[in-house]
């Protein structure tokens, strides 16, 4: 199993800000994922990051708005750009190994 | 491309009742197939896997799940349910062909076990 560490684990931020979210592996991984669970509601991925390569977003995500980093294979960042109150959500990083995913604790967002 | 289904938002059950949680999905190519867990303010928790074999799968409290390929279904199981199973179950699905990728979750089953 891998264990997955995120920062900060929540914040409340005002609108118009931008928060960046930490997402740090114990071991090397080449598969990392970024998923958003609005409230109340399931989880939904926001993009694939792959290290050396542009992030791959799913329909409805954009890189203006949620641009991600992947510098190596232990590490990833999550941007939540000009942010709105419908932006709060918990976002969690999960990493993909044969068969399976394991996703961090999350980050619980709040916009003012 | 795939989809999920989870056919009941919320599962009331007294303690001790058996429970299922039904999952469907529908998919154009071979898929693994997951249920994870959430607890009250709590991370996601694999609580168990369908990649081969049998269809039967259990995890280590109880639950269990059959995969039922003709039905394209995966539902949850247990004989007996305590008062700590009551959390959030999400069904999933990822495509067999890119190991360890991207998961499709159905909207989840909220389990409340009261006393």
């Amino acid at each position: 199993s891998a264990v997955i560490s995120q920062k900060p684990s929540r914040d409340i931020c005002q609108r118009g800000t931008s928060l960046t979210i930490q997402c740090q592996v114990d071991s090397q991984v080449t598969m990392m994922f970024w998923y958003r669970q609005q409230p109340g509601q399931s989880l939904t991925l926001i993009a694939t990051a792959n290290q050396g390569s542009e992030a791959t977003y799913e329909s409805g995500f954009v890189i203006d708005k949620f641009p991600i980093s992947r510098p190596n294979l232990t590490f990833s960042t999550l941007t939540v750009s000009n942010m709105s109150p419908e932006d709060s959500s918990i976002y969690l990083c999960s990493v993909g190994q044969p068969g399976t995913q394991y996703f961090g604790p999350g980050t619980r967002l709040t916009v003012l | 491309a795939q989809s999920v289904t989870q056919l009941d938002s919320q599962v009331p059950v007294f303690e001790e009742a058996p429970v299922e949680l039904r999952c469907n999905y529908s998919s154009s190519v071979s898929v693994y197939l997951f249920w994870y867990v959430q607890y009250p303010n709590q991370g996601l928790q694999l609580l168990l896997k369908y990649l081969s074999g049998s269809t039967l799968v259990e995890s280590i409290n109880g639950f269990e799940a059959e995969f039922n390929k003709s039905q394209t279904s995966f539902h949850l199981r247990k004989p007996s349910v305590h008062i700590s199973d009551t959390a959030e179950y999400f069904c999933a699905v990822s495509d067999r062909e890119n190991q360890g990728g991207k998961l499709i979750f159905g909207q989840g089953t909220e389990l409340s076990v009261k006393p």
